[in-house]
């Protein structure tokens, strides 16, 4: 069965610096898709961005990207230039062959002014 | 912006009652789904529906839970008979295509608490 850890359950930046929120999984498949969604507080779960496992080049989104390991399972986000918008519960997500997607527990990210 | 639409934002119910999570899905999407999240833990998926019947259910999804699409722009989820530890945040989605593909759009959440 597939799994998505996300290893770091906080995390706070300063506003302007760059962040980097952690995601690792596990599967047998080869052919999936990689998600991270955004959770602001009290509002519904917006998706950021999405990484398809045959492709290499990393996904980018204006100031999120993705650093994509496969072999690694690997799925980092990358958020640059930290807005007071970006707090928010961030969730990884796997969408393979069986047509749901697989959450992480999320990280709760802080922006200090 | 479209966007999925569910009421209540937050139900108190008693163990042992019935309660209807409704949810609005965005009109032209093919695809819907429950997933739902209790405190502190993992968003987990509970049943996915299209063409008006199931596609795919977790095991959480048990004989307590069904699903509907009862008029062509609702999309309910019922649980029979609550226990405490259905107590957790339930969330709608919809999505033109299947998940593992397409885009989820999610709608704010219905908050259960089961006394």
């Amino acid at each position: 069965a597939q799994t998505v850890t996300q290893s770091q359950p906080e995390m706070s930046v300063q506003e302007a610096e760059t962040v980097t929120l952690s995601c690792t999984y596990d599967t047998s498949e080869s052919d999936y898709y990689l998600f991270w969604y955004k959770q602001p507080p009290s509002r519904q779960m917006i998706l950021v961005i999405r990484q398809e496992a045959y492709k290499q080049q990393n996904a980018t989104e204006n100031r999120f990207s993705v650093n994509f390991q496969k072999a690694a399972k690997s799925f980092s986000l990358k958020i640059s230039d930290s807005q007071l918008g970006d707090a928010a519960m961030y969730f990884c997500a796997y969408g393979g062959s069986q047509g749901n997607l697989i959450f992480g527990k999320g990280t709760k990210l802080s922006v200090k002014p | 912006e479209p966007e999925v639409t569910q009421t209540p934002s937050h139900q108190v119910t008693q163990m042992g009652q019935e309660v209807i999570l409704r949810c609005v899905p965005i009109s032209n999407h093919l695809y819907f789904y429950w997933y739902r999240q209790i405190l502190g833990q993992k968003v987990e998926f509970l049943v996915s529906f299209y063409n008006n019947e199931i596609s795919e259910k977790s095991e959480i999804f048990d004989d307590q839970f069904s699903v509907e699409r009862p008029d062509g722009s609702n999309f309910t989820l019922k649980i029979r008979s609550t226990k405490l530890e259905d107590s957790a945040m339930y969330f709608c989605a919809s999505s033109e295509w299947r998940t593992n593909t397409g885009e989820l759009f999610f709608g704010e959440g219905s908050r259960l608490t089961v006394l």
